[in-house]
């Protein structure tokens, strides 16, 4: 079964620091992996993915993440953090089965201290 | 292309009521999903449809959840007999499937549920 562990609930950073979130999953298969962006009261908007062409992937607001599959994480990084990315930040993994289902982490709420 | 839009966006019931919402995907898209988000948590898979057909269903919380897509376009999601505890952001989300390539859910802005 699969599962996605999001380690710290809430992460702060100042204002062009860098930004690390991270994220740890668990399939029995091969995974596609996620990263998604909630605004306060909005749905999720997706920032990146992977579904197994290169493990540097790069996303939308200068995220990128690298999947390692010895350690079974995909954690979500960025240079220079704005103060228009204070949001949740979610990991998703997806085994393809289910409609190809995501099984979510329980989330990253990053703060950005000016 | 007008993205996933959902209605109502907050819905507030006394216990015992029964809801319902919907979601339309967007418009070329074959899958829809719906998914529940309850506060401080990831959003929750339910059930999912193929064009009409609802194929998988295990997952929804009981059986006074139930959903439909019965022209394979707009969806709905009914919760009979509310409870207190299912109150959450129920999320809607579709994509295109295309053989086996694996494709993105793309997220409609959710409806909330208060119930009292």
């Amino acid at each position: 079964a699969q599962s996605v562990t999001q380690l710290g609930s809430h992460v702060s950073v100042s204002e062009g620091a860098l930004v690390l979130l991270r994220c740890n999953y668990s399939s029995s298969v091969p995974p596609y992996l996620f990263w998604y962006v909630q605004y306060p009261n909005q749905g999720l908007q997706l920032l990146l993915k992977y579904t197994s062409a290169a493990t540097l992937v790069k996303g939308i607001n200068g995220f990128e993440a690298e999947f390692k599959k010895s350690e079974t994480s995909f954690h979500l990084t960025k240079p220079s953090a704005h103060m228009s990315d204070a949001a949740e930040y979610f990991c998703a993994v997806s085994e393809g089965n289910a409609g190809n289902m995501l099984t979510f982490g329980g989330g990253t709420r990053l703060m950005v201290k000016p | 292309d007008t993205g996933v839009s959902q209605d109502p966006r907050h819905k507030i019931t006394k216990r015992g009521q029964n809801v319902t919402f919907r979601c339309d995907p967007i418009s070329e898209h074959n899958r829809l999903y719906w998914y529940r988000q309850t506060l401080g948590q990831g959003p929750e898979f339910l059930t999912y449809f193929q064009n009409e057909a609802q194929l998988e269903k295990s997952r929804l919380l009981s059986d006074r959840f139930s959903a439909e897509r019965p022209k394979g376009s707009f969806s709905t999601l009914e919760i009979q007999r509310t409870e207190q505890g299912d109150s959450a952001m129920y999320l809607c989300a579709s994509s295109l499937s295309i053989g086996t390539k694996f494709e993105t859910q793309y997220f409609g802005p959710g409806t909330r549920l208060l119930v009292l």
